[in-house]
């Protein structure tokens, strides 16, 4: 069946460094969401990606969809304790409803 | 607005008791999700409901898991036996009709299960 994988698994970064994770889905997406999930909180919709090769900012935040449409990464500049919290891609594929979660990506930032 | 509304937040409950996990969508969402969070397996899609009815139940472990939507603005999931392996955070999400608001899901806070 479908999988969607992220790497890093976790990721460790000082504050103020950059940080990236890249979600790979093992078949052709038609649009691809992020979520945020706080320690001891619940998922929130960060963003939705559609066109190939699409890339969307929101602030220090840049995601990008790949040509593709078979991966996605999130980037974040200049990273801040308030980013700490596990980062998941979501992938569609055509004539589903289903949002196939990826493994998530947890980031802790070190003041 | 309220959010996705689940109950109870935290239950610890002993192996083999029946355990009923509930939900409250927002209003006007008409498709509904029961997930399950685990540090080994992750987020897995447990059951899917449009309209009220079961779409897609391929993600529900085993015969001890049901789900059932009876209208639009409650859920129950439910376990009977539970077991320890059970021990998870079940979140409860829905999103809104096809076209609007981009398909976003909105999770509840989640029911933290634990079986002893």
């Amino acid at each position: 069946g479908q999988q969607v994988m992220q790497i890093p698994q976790y990721q460790h970064v000082q504050e103020g460094e950059d940080f990236t994770t890249y979600c790979n889905s093992s078949t052709t997406l038609s649009n691809i969401q992020w979520y945020k999930q706080r320690p001891g909180g619940h998922p929130v919709f960060l963003i939705q990606l559609v066109k190939s090769g699409e890339v969307k900012k929101q602030k220090r935040l840049t995601f990008q969809f790949g040509e593709a449409k078979k991966n996605s990464s999130l980037h974040i500049t200049a990273t801040q304790t308030t980013d700490v919290g596990t980062y998941f891609c979501a992938g569609q594929t055509s004539g589903t409803y289903k949002y196939i979660f990826g493994t998530g990506t947890r980031l802790k930032v070190l003041a | 607005d309220a959010g996705v509304i689940q109950s109870p937040r935290h239950e610890v409950t002993e192996m083999g008791q029946e355990v009923t996990l509930r939900c409250k969508p927002i209003s006007g969402h008409n498709s509904l999700f029961w997930y399950r969070q685990t540090m080994m397996r992750g987020l897995e899609l447990l059951i899917y409901f449009n309209n009220n009815v079961p779409i897609d139940d391929s993600g529900m472990p085993e015969d001890r898991f049901s789900a059932k939507m009876p209208n639009a603005s409650f859920s129950t999931l439910k376990i009977q036996p539970s077991e320890p392996r059970d021990s998870a955070v079940y979140f409860c999400a829905s999103s809104p009709p096809f076209g609007k608001s981009r398909n976003t899901i909105y999770f509840g806070e989640g029911s933290w299960l634990t079986v002893v």
